[in-house]
């Protein structure tokens, strides 16, 4: 299986900072790879697919970056909405396997 | 607008079967752009796929849960269930049914609601 590691596993943040969540695989995926978000007791959501294609609707504060085994989600302007915590997904070979999360709070 | 509602039991005892349903609306389970599949999410902890299905039969699981895990489709009610035998207190998460894209890319764009299934006696 291809292992998934996000960093860091938390982070606090001010209003209107720039946030970098990071992701790594444990071999090559291309750009095989998704993001999402997931509010306090609500469902996953689609942030981004193909590691840097914002899904339709999402705020462009957001985007992704990276090929290979290193990836990046980045917040430009946190704002108060963003709290959640953020998965990343490996579709480049099954099992399909998801980040262990990155918990985003406002300082 | 497409919409995926799991149904079923919300508690489960140890060793007894789970059976869950996800109701399909505003788009076809036998649609050759996607798979569907269930994802669970222990309380507190991550997210983990347990399996997918395309319409015309083939089925993919987890290998970490292959052997307790059948997924089996009723085009004609447009639903999917998942059937997860010897259930233990470690399976007790929060279960997504989901779209997932076929050819485009295996990423999750439409999701249940969830519905949590606690085992214990």
């Amino acid at each position: 299986d291809i292992q998934m590691t996000q960093s860091p596993s938390s982070l606090s943040a001010s209003v209107g900072d720039r946030v970098t969540i990071t992701c790594r695989a444990s071999q090559g995926i291309s750009n095989y790879l998704a993001w999402y978000q997931q509010k306090p007791g609500k469902v996953p959501k689609l942030l981004i697919y193909a590691a840097s294609t914002l899904q339709s609707g999402v705020p462009s504060r957001f985007s992704g970056s990276g090929s290979g085994t290193d990836f990046s989600l980045t917040i430009s302007s946190l704002q108060p909405e963003d709290v959640a915590t953020y998965y990343c997904q490996q579709y480049n070979n099954g099992p399909w396997t998801f980040g262990q999360g990155t918990k985003v709070e406002i300082k | 607008q497409l919409q995926l509602q799991e149904s079923g039991p919300g508690l489960v005892k140890p060793s007894e079967t789970l059976s869950l349903t996800c109701t399909v609306s505003g788009g076809s389970i036998s649609s050759s752009n996607y798979y569907w599949g269930w994802i669970r999410q222990p309380p507190g902890k991550g997210l983990e796929w347990i399996g997918s299905f395309f319409y015309s039969g083939n089925t993919y699981y987890n290998p970490s849960l292959k052997s307790r895990v059948t997924i089996s489709v009723d085009t004609s009610k447009n639903q999917f269930s998942l059937k997860l035998v010897s259930m233990t207190a470690a399976d007790t998460a929060v279960y997504y049914c989901a779209r997932q894209g076929r050819a485009s890319g295996h990423w999750f764009d439409y999701w249940g609601q969830g519905t949590l299934v606690t085992v214990s006696s």
